[in-house]
C-alpha cells in the first residue's frame, strides 16, 4: 500500500517562506501532487513532480526526491489568503493517495 | 468548459434513511474518484472507478456504502441505513492523467 505523513500545523509570518513536507512509503507511483484547500472549500490542484527536482509556478514551488521519499510544497512572499490546508497526494499506479494534510496559518 | 458538478450540496437526513449522491466528472475524464472528509480531517478515499475497469472499492468502510458509474460518466454514491458517523462532506473528482479535479462536494448531516 502507500501511505504519507504531513506536519499537522505550520505557522509563518506574512512575507516570509515556508516549508510544507511530506514523507512517503510505496512501492510504485508516477508522481507527488500537491493541493491547497480553503476551510470549506474543495481542494484544488496546485503543483505536480513527475521528476526528483524543483518545479516552480509562481510564488509556489514543488520538490521531489525519489531516493529519500520525500518532497515538500515552498511557499514564497507569503500572503494572509495562502492559510489553508495543504494535501500532498502520490499518483499511483492503480490510484492517488492522500496525505493527511498541513493546516497553515499565516499570521501578520 | 464545466468542471465537476455534485448535487445535492447540502443534504440532511435521519438515521435510518439512505442517501444517493450524485457526480457529474468533466466530459471526457476516465476517472473517477469518491473521498469522504470528516470536519477539520483529511481526504478518506472510498471507491476509484477508471474506465470500464472493476471499481477500487478497497476504501468504502462498510457494506452500507455502494458506487456505480453509468456509462463511464455519472456516478452515484448510495449510503443505505445512515448512521451518525456517516456525516461528512462528501467529495467526487476525476482527472484524464494525474491531476485531480474536485467537484464542491455534499454536505451530509445525519440527525
Amino acid at each position: 500500500g502507500q501511505s504519507l505523513e504531513q506536519p499537522s500545523e505550520v505557522t509563518a509570518v506574512e512575507g516570509a517562506i515556508v516549508q510544507i513536507n511530506c514523507t512517503y512509503q510505496t512501492s510504485g507511483f508516477y508522481g507527488l501532487s500537491w493541493y491547497q484547500q480553503h476551510d470549506g472549500g474543495a481542494p484544488t490542484f496546485l503543483s505536480y513532480n513527475a521528476l526528483d527536482g524543483l518545479e516552480e509556478t509562481g510564488r509556489f514551488s514543488s520538490f521531489l526526491s525519489r531516493s529519500d521519499s520525500y518532497g515538500y510544497l515552498l511557499l514564497q512572499e507569503l500572503q494572509m489568503k495562502d492559510s489553508a490546508s495543504y494535501f500532498c497526494a502520490l499518483a499511483g499506479y492503480q490510484k492517488v493517495t492522500f496525505g493527511t494534510g498541513t493546516k497553515l496559518q499565516v499570521i501578520p | 468548459g464545466a468542471g465537476v458538478s455534485q448535487s445535492p450540496s447540502n443534504k440532511v437526513t435521519e438515521k435510518g434513511k439512505d442517501v444517493e449522491l450524485r457526480c457529474d466528472p468533466i466530459s471526457g475524464h476516465t476517472a473517477l474518484y469518491w473521498y469522504r472528509q470528516s470536519l477539520g480531517q483529511g481526504l478518506e478515499f472510498l471507491i476509484y472507478f477508471q474506465g470500464n475497469s472493476a471499481p477500487d472499492k478497497s476504501g468504502l468502510p462498510s457494506d452500507r456504502f455502494s458506487a456505480e458509474r453509468t456509462g463511464g460518466s455519472v456516478s452515484t454514491l448510495t449510503i443505505q441505513r445512515t448512521q451518525q458517523e456517516d456525516s461528512a462532506v462528501y467529495l467526487c473528482a476525476s482527472s484524464l492523467v494525474d491531476t485531480q479535479y474536485f467537484g464542491p462536494g455534499t454536505r451530509l448531516t445525519v440527525l
